[in-house]
């Protein structure tokens, strides 16, 4: 089965700075490849995604990165700022049985200190 | 407009009772799934539904767990003679159907204490 690994798992930042987390996942066959922000108390929310036929994908300050032949993909956020303190969780998932079930990897915690 | 919501938000149950843990999807909604969130891990898959199927339940840690789906809609996980190692967050996500880039949309999550 799939195994997807999330580096680091806590990230401290100044505000303004960048923030990269970086997933490596194992199966080939994997095609598609969302990112959710998890704030405390509260369930995991879809911030950005990306396919397997598409290098790179930005939205505002966030953008995510595709290496297929390397098996990895990144998260980086720009100009961060306090709000988006919270859990970053990277996932891919391919068709199984006819369906899509995501593997997550074990999360970031990122901290942006005011 | 109303997204997932799960009940109860907290549950503490004494080792050996059964709990039961409900989740209401976005209307229209015919995808379900069930996940599990221990402290400092991801989210481990355990079930999925597509419409009141469960087509593969490899995912449930024990056969102390089973989860039902009635009419489509609402969902309901049961944990049978609950064990300290159950504690976590039960999180319920549901998509519009089970296609590659159907956007999962999680409730609030149980956090169940087995004491």
């Amino acid at each position: 089965g799939e195994n997807v690994e999330q580096h680091p798992s806590t990230l401290s930042v100044q505000e303004g700075d960048s923030a990269v987390i970086k997933c490596t996942y194992s199966d080939s066959a994997s095609n598609y490849f969302p990112w959710y922000k998890q704030e405390l108390g509260k369930g995991p929310q879809l911030i950005i995604d990306i396919r397997s036929n598409v290098g790179e994908k930005k939205d505002q300050r966030i953008a995510v990165t595709l290496n297929k032949t390397a098996k990895h993909f990144s998260l980086h956020i720009t100009e961060t700022q306090p709000e988006d303190s919270a859990v970053y969780f990277c996932a891919a998932s391919a068709a199984s049985g006819g369906s899509y079930i995501p593997t997550f990897g074990r999360g970031t915690s990122l901290i942006v200190h005011p | 407009g109303a997204g997932v919501s799960q009940s109860p938000s907290n549950k503490v149950t004494e080792k050996g009772k059964d709990v039961e843990l409900r989740c209401d999807p976005i209307s229209g909604h015919t995808a379900l799934y069930w996940y599990r969130q221990s402290l400092g891990q991801g989210l481990e898959f355990l079930i999925y539904f597509q419409g009141n199927s469960a087509p593969d339940k490899s995912g449930l840690p024990s056969d102390r767990f089973s989860a039902e789906r009635t009419g489509g809609s609402v969902s309901t996980l049961t944990i049978q003679r609950t064990q300290q190692e159950d504690s976590a967050v039960y999180l319920c996500a549901s998509s519009l159907a089970l296609g590659a880039g159907d956007e999962q949309f999680f409730g609030p999550g149980t956090r169940l204490t087995v004491l």
